[in-house]
């Protein structure tokens, strides 16, 4: 079957760091790759996406490739500010009318 | 971009009794409709899918008795839990898809004493 596995949180960075969360997937054919976020008390929202090997997903400096060679699609971003805390779920979706497959969340706090 | 809501934001209810979750797509018509539970420091596991004017498809270990789906319109669908038990109290998301893309409520917090 599909599944997400991403490493475990939490995160503790000091602003200005160096941000890498690891994001490897199981799954059949090609599927679509994402990044959600979550900040405190809200709803997940779409953070990037990627659809094919090789695409790289972008946005508030968050980049995130799909690599089909190690089955991994990790977010990075060069330097995490105050406001980045929050949960970061990377998902799957198979082509079709499927729903989104979650790894389990990343919780980053990111200090002053 | 598209906004779903859910309400209640949170509730708490007394063991036995039943509690109806609405989520909404605002500036969209969604045909298909996710329910999904998330556990503290765990991830989201969708409980079933839902469509518009059909029955709703719940995941494996699901029960569909007990947590009624109904998706009475392309923007309303509602999840109630059923004699709900201290162990249904969890924070319950919906989604709704619009196109090629999935829009996420802000949950509902739901506490069964």
């Amino acid at each position: 079957g599909n599944s997400v596995t991403q490493m475990e949180g939490p995160v503790t960075l000091s602003e200005e760091a160096f941000l890498t969360i690891n994001c490897t997937y199981t799954a059949t054919g090609y599927p679509s790759l994402f990044w959600y976020v979550q900040y405190p008390g809200e709803g997940l929202q779409l953070l990037l996406k990627a659809t094919k090997a090789d695409d790289k997903g972008s946005n508030k400096g968050f980049e995130a490739t799909y690599r089909k060679e190690t089955t991994s699609f990790h977010l990075e971003k060069g330097s995490v500010q105050v406001s980045d805390s929050a949960v970061y779920f990377c998902a799957l979706r198979q082509i079709g009318n499927t729903p989104l497959v979650f790894g389990k969340g990343t919780r980053l706090s990111v200090i002053a | 971009g598209a906004v779903v809501s859910q309400h209640p934001s949170w509730v708490i209810c007394k063991s036995g009794t039943s509690v109806k979750i609405e989520c909404r797509s605002l500036d969209f018509q969604a045909t298909t409709m996710f329910w999904y539970r998330q556990f503290p420091k765990q991830s989201l596991m969708l409980m079933a899918t839902s469509n518009e004017g059909s029955k709703a498809t719940y995941e494996q270990g699901v029960e569909k008795d007990k947590f009624l789906i109904n998706h009475a319109s392309l923007t309303l669908s509602t999840l109630t839990v059923t004699s709900a038990h201290p162990e249904d109290s969890s924070f319950y998301i919906c989604s709704a898809r619009s196109v090629d893309e999935q829009y996420f409520g802000p949950g509902t917090r739901l506490t069964v004493t």
